[in-house]
């Protein structure tokens, strides 16, 4: 597609429920990143994948937060047994190399996630 | 490790003046430097980088930000700020090199520009 994609785009789940998150990436982009933005805290590194490597897990906050890319291309951040602290903005992004880019990642508009 | 610090959480400024939005980074390899805008309920979108070369970048929507080495800044400016230049601006670093986590942006906390008319 012409951009990143992410759905939903808002929602709202009752605390202890498991939820999904999706991102479709630009079309070709071979990288893709879950970043968390929480209230005055800035944007926080999550996950990032890139082709067919093993992603780095390494800013997931808690074994309850998992995410899968399949194919290579759309990716889906699943947390578990959500909590309070879970609520955040959740932005996806890809660009069109790894480690070895130097360019700036197009970012997704973002799924609200609200834990009542 | 990188961080950065974005001195201002919020700078209101009238239409029409000029802008200084402050970033600071702390790293001990070679960075690239970013920084992106969001508007309400949409994603970050890049204003401009520095990658090498001049030191003052000039970026989308008549913003430029210059990076200055010694004083680890990379500071963004306008020259003349309109109404719909209000939003979150966010600072961001990657180690320029390869290796672990160099594809990583690490962001500051965001500053939020109020243009007044």
């Amino acid at each position: 597609g012409a951009g990143v994609s992410q759905s939903p785009s808002n929602k709202v789940t009752e605390k202890g429920k498991d939820v999904e998150l999706r991102c479709d990436p630009i079309s070709g982009h071979t990288a893709l990143y879950w970043y968390r933005q929480s209230l005055g805290q800035g944007l926080e590194f999550l996950i990032y994948f890139q082709g067919n490597s093993a992603p780095d897990k390494s800013g997931l906050p808690s074994d309850r937060f998992s995410a899968e890319r399949t194919g290579g291309s759309v990716s889906t951040l699943t947390i578990q047994r959500t909590q309070q602290e879970d609520s955040a903005v959740y932005l996806c992004a890809s660009s069109s190399q790894g480690t070895a880019a130097n360019y700036g990642y197009t970012f997704g508009s973002g799924t609200r996630l609200t834990v009542v | 490790a990188q961080s950065v610090t974005q001195l201002d959480s919020q700078v209101p400024v009238f239409e029409e003046a000029p802008v200084e939005l402050r970033c600071n980074y702390s790293s001990s390899v070679s960075v690239y430097l970013f920084w992106y805008v969001q508007y309400p309920n949409q994603g970050l979108q890049l204003l401009l980088k520095y990658l090498s070369g001049s030191t003052l970048v000039k970026g989308i929507n008549g913003f430029e930000a210059e990076f200055n080495k010694s004083q680890t800044s990379f500071h963004l400016r306008k020259p003349s700020v309109h109404i719909s230049d209000t939003a979150e601006y966010f600072c961001a670093v990657r180690r320029s090199g390869p290796g672990a986590g160099s594809y990583q942006l690490t962001f500051g906390k965001g500053t939020k520009l109020s243009v007044i008319p």
